[in-house]
């Protein structure tokens, strides 16, 4: 069974940009959610998606938006990029029914910012 | 709000040795526990989990248990091996949250020979 897969692996851009990021989950896994790891902030959750919902949201700016498709992949967006938005955003996905299913990770993305 | 706290790293072993890494937790509710491992340049693997008090939850030789009265999941291992070398996350999720983890800063664990 195939794992989640984020693509790219690697993204350089500059500030002002955007990005769309992208995530494929596991087959028959329904959520989707997306976290951001940096040095100084550690992991941090940042929305997931289900059924092509957002479910539930972290406390980031609304420059950071993401979407759900029919078949469950999933692309988080970062507009107006900034120096701090430089980090390794993982995706993960889960059946998203029941409240003890672990979530299983993609190896990331990592963005840097010039 | 729900938080985590992990002993702070790096902790440094000689191979065989005994591991201890320490994790409470502050919740509203009865969260489920989890433990992750993430090797260098990859994404977040399930060590472990357990979903209520008392619960055990063992993989690979790794054990730590739900311990409601001390809200605390350590990790222990009986002997640790150099490709056991990696970061440990301690983690949260709530009910109604399920797909909303809560990290501690994670612990970088280094095994020597």
């Amino acid at each position: 069974k195939a794992g989640v897969t984020q693509t790219p692996r690697y993204l350089i851009k500059t500030r002002g940009q955007q990005v769309t990021l992208s995530c494929s989950p596991i087959s028959g896994h329904r959520s989707v959610s997306w976290y951001q790891q940096t040095p100084g902030q550690g992991l941090q959750f940042l929305f997931e998606y289900f059924s092509e919902t957002q479910r539930n949201k972290g406390n980031f700016p609304g420059r950071f938006s993401g979407r759900q498709f029919s078949n469950s992949r999933s692309e988080m967006n970062v507009s107006t990029l900034e120096l701090g938005d430089s980090a390794l955003y993982l995706c993960a996905s889960s059946p998203g029914q029941g409240s003890n299913q672990p979530q299983h990770f993609g190896d990331g993305t990592r963005l840097s910012i010039l | 709000g729900d938080s985590v706290t992990q002993m702070e790293g790096p902790v440094t072993l000689s191979e065989e040795a005994f591991l201890t890494i320490n994790c409470t937790y502050t919740a509203t509710g009865y969260p489920s526990l989890f433990w992750y491992v993430q090797y260098p340049g990859e994404g977040l693997q399930l060590l472990l989990k357990a979903t209520k008090a008392d619960d055990k939850g063992s993989n690979k030789g790794f054990e730590a248990t739900y311990r409601k009265e001390t809200t605390s999941f350590h990790l222990e291992k009986g002997s640790v091996q150099v490709s056991d070398s990696a970061v440990y996350f301690c983690a949260l999720s709530l009910t109604g949250t399920a797909s909303k983890l809560t990290f501690g800063t994670g612990t970088r664990l280094q095994v020597t020979l």
